[in-house]
């Protein structure tokens, strides 16, 4: 079964529009971890959040922000006022402890297509 | 500091023939990861090293594919007979210290193609 589900494929919005990612987790952990990467056309996996299962305050970074909501299971991801720079594919991923190893699973991805 | 390294970056060969991807991960961190980026299933692990010790090998597909980590330092994943299915990008990544979830830093991937 899918324990990371990211329903968007593709996204495309023009430049300034707020654009908002969708990640569904199943998990039996109780303590788990959640993360954001991108991977921008050159290809490699840029880290830009971890969110441990007991923090559910939201987080902003600059233009980009998260919304942990532990009770349907969902960590959005908003890009505010997209830039061309933007355009990538985002991943959300899951860690669970219970593994013993944190490997992540990884969501489909979303493509995310800001253009000028 | 340096990031993980991977080499080749690509590698395109005929069926049947064996290849040897290389990570070289973040100096000091202890575990490391190799996962797989195919067009039909997405993002998958591979294998897990803490030290030399590889705990977790269920992601490896099949008896084709192998991987040793010496030194506590650099890795090799092995595919030995190689099948079109095998086109894929492969990934690895490092993290300080597995008992906690530490974020786990990507390289750049090898590109490998199967004629």
């Amino acid at each position: 079964a899918q324990k990371v589900t990211q329903a968007q494929t593709e996204i495309s919005v023009v430049e300034k529009e707020d654009v908002t990612l969708d990640c569904v987790y199943e998990t039996r952990d109780t303590t788990y971890y959640l993360f954001w990467y991108k991977q921008p056309p050159s290809g490699e996996l840029v880290f830009l959040i971890r969110r441990n299962s007991f923090d559910e305050q939201n987080e902003i970074s600059g233009r980009y922000s998260w919304n942990f909501q532990k009770s349907t299971s969902s960590f959005n991801f908003t890009i505010t006022a997209s830039q061309v720079v933007d355009s990538a594919v985002y991943f959300c991923a899951l860690s669970e402890p219970s593994l013993n190893d944190y490997k992540l699973s990884f969501g489909a991805g979303t493509t995310v297509t800001v253009r000028a | 500091g340096a990031g993980v390294s991977q080499s080749p970056s690509n590698k395109v060969t005929e069926k049947g023939k064996d290849v040897e991807l290389r990570c070289d991960p973040i100096s000091g961190h202890t575990a490391l990861y190799w996962y797989r980026q195919s067009l039909g299933q997405g993002l998958e692990f591979l294998i897990y090293f803490q030290g030399n010790s590889a705990p977790d090998k269920s992601g490896l597909p099949s008896d084709r594919f192998s991987a040793e980590r010496t030194g506590g330092s650099v890795s090799t994943l092995t595919i030995q007979r190689t099948q079109q299915e095998d086109s894929a990008v492969y990934l690895c990544a490092s993290s300080p210290f597995p008992a906690a979830p530490d974020t786990q830093y990507f390289g750049p991937g090898t590109r490998l193609t199967v004629l």
